[in-house]
């Protein structure tokens, strides 16, 4: 069964340091999205990424973020200058549809980052 | 503004039956989803109601009351790997989820 791939499943970093997590989304997905969840609190949405180009971003993902798809698989968050409060949970998904059908999410096992 | 109201944790039997509820608030709607969440794992999908009424998958049912701004979750024959969060998700009429913050269901043997 296709899945989302997400990798490091754990990155440890100083506080400053630029982070970069990868996702490998579902091959004929078009939708893809970067979710966050802080240790025993709620799944935060980070941003949508269609067609080559943000869709929608919260107001969490500030300057500080930025998301890219380098080639035709890989979709990257990109944390720079990380700081304690950003230690979370970091999921990736993608949806073969934003919406119609059932816009239904597939998610990575999630990249824990931990911020020193 | 937009917002999901579930209770923050349940408690429950195994072989029994529990209902968890969920109200939402959102900028126009085009369905809601369930997902469950294991500790320390990604949220794996449940179910979509975009109708009113019930939707059966098995021992889990979902159902959705659009003029109430309500739908609940149901789930038969408790097992212990049931335990879990239970994520109650609105789409707004942008396509974009409103996450819930999770119902925690302990299942007691």
């Amino acid at each position: 069964e296709p899945e989302v791939t997400q990798t490091p499943s754990h990155q440890v970093t100083q506080m400053g340091q630029e982070v970069i997590l990868r996702c490998v989304p579902i091959s004929n997905h078009l939708y893809f999205y970067w979710y966050r969840q802080i240790l025993g609190q709620k799944v935060e949405f980070l941003v949508s990424f269609y067609n080559n180009e943000i869709s929608e971003k919260s107001e969490i993902f500030d300057d500080q973020f930025s998301v890219e798809r380098p080639d035709g698989s890989n979709f990257t968050l990109k944390i720079r200058s990380t700081k304690l409060e950003d230690s979370a949970m970091y999921f990736c998904a993608s949806s073969e549809t934003s919406g119609g059908n059932t816009g239904e999410l597939f998610f990575g096992e999630g990249s824990r980052l931990t911020v020193l | 503004g937009q917002n999901i109201d579930q209770p923050t944790e349940m408690t429950a039997t195994e072989g029994a039956i529990v209902q968890i509820n969920c109200t939402y608030q959102t900028s126009g709607f085009n369905g809601l989803f369930w997902y469950q969440q294991h500790a320390g794992e990604a949220p794996t999908f449940l179910s979509y109601n975009v109708l009113d009424g019930l939707e059966e998958k098995g021992r889990f049912s979902s159902f959705l009351s659009r003029s109430k701004g309500y739908s609940y979750l149901l789930l038969k024959e408790l097992q212990m790997k049931d335990s879990a969060s239970y994520l109650c998700d609105a789409m707004d009429s942008n396509y974009q989820l409103i996450w819930g913050a999770g119902t925690k269901l302990i299942i007691k043997p």
